[in-house]
């Protein structure tokens, strides 16, 4: 059963657009939802992070939006750029478990220059 | 300079065998966690550990074993019992263990691992 359901599964984009990648969670306990962006042959890199206690988080040109009644968060990446092209995973967890992670399946970003 | 190495990057084995995939880390993290990635699947964890000694089963445990006799280190061996053992494994670490933090994982680069 997946705990975190990310989509879309792959994205496409012209430079300069604004990619959004949309995840959403049953369980009301996760309290920390990160965010890792993921290059080829790489191992995953924390991009973004927030807590259940704001709206919205803004770090450079990356944007996470948070709706807890909706139990939906999403990513947005601002001018975006072909650099950016990557796998992003969006995960949750919560404090109780130990910083176990439950990721999402991954969404393939692709900018076009 | 501080991180995590995982070794080899990329791993052959004939099916049947056992093998061991080595990570360690420098930067004083007391849980370590293990990762398998498979296209269009995410990462699922396979064990976990937060303290010296001690680890738990994640989701996909099966066909795998660990150990944690030092801090630094966490291998894990892919058994001849796993029936689909080729993916790319992940290893990470995070200040974590038996503090309730909210704690960032920091990944390694990966073993990528077939089975011919």
């Amino acid at each position: 059963q997946q705990q975190v359901k990310q989509s879309p599964q792959s994205l496409i984009v012209q430079k300069g657009g604004i990619p959004i990648i949309n995840c959403a969670y049953e369980n009301t306990a996760f309290d920390y939802f990160p965010w890792y962006q993921q290059f080829p042959g790489k191992g995953p890199a924390l991009l973004i992070a927030i807590r259940p206690d704001v709206s919205e988080k803004k770090e450079g040109r990356f944007t996470i939006s948070f709706n807890k009644s909706a139990k939906q968060f999403s990513l947005h990446i601002m001018d975006s750029q072909p650099g950016d092209s990557a796998t992003y995973f969006c995960a949750a967890s919560m404090v109780y478990t130990g910083n176990q992670f439950y990721f999402g399946t991954g969404t393939s970003l692709t900018v076009i220059p | 300079d501080g991180g995590i190495t995982q070794s080899p990057k990329y791993l052959f084995r004939k099916e049947g065998q056992n093998v061991t995939l080595s990570c360690e880390q420098n930067l004083n993290h007391d849980a370590m966690y293990w990762y398998r990635q498979d296209p269009g699947q995410g990462l699922r964890l396979i064990y976990y550990s937060q303290i010296v000694n001690d680890f738990q089963k994640g989701d996909i445990a099966e066909g795998y074993s660990v150990s944690r006799e030092k801090k630094e280190s966490f291998p894990l061996t892919v058994t001849s019992a796993q029936k689909n053992p080729t993916a790319f494994y992940l290893c990470a670490s995070s200040k974590g263990g038996r503090v309730r933090s909210y704690n960032e994982q920091f990944f390694g680069p990966g073993t990528r691992l077939t089975v011919l």
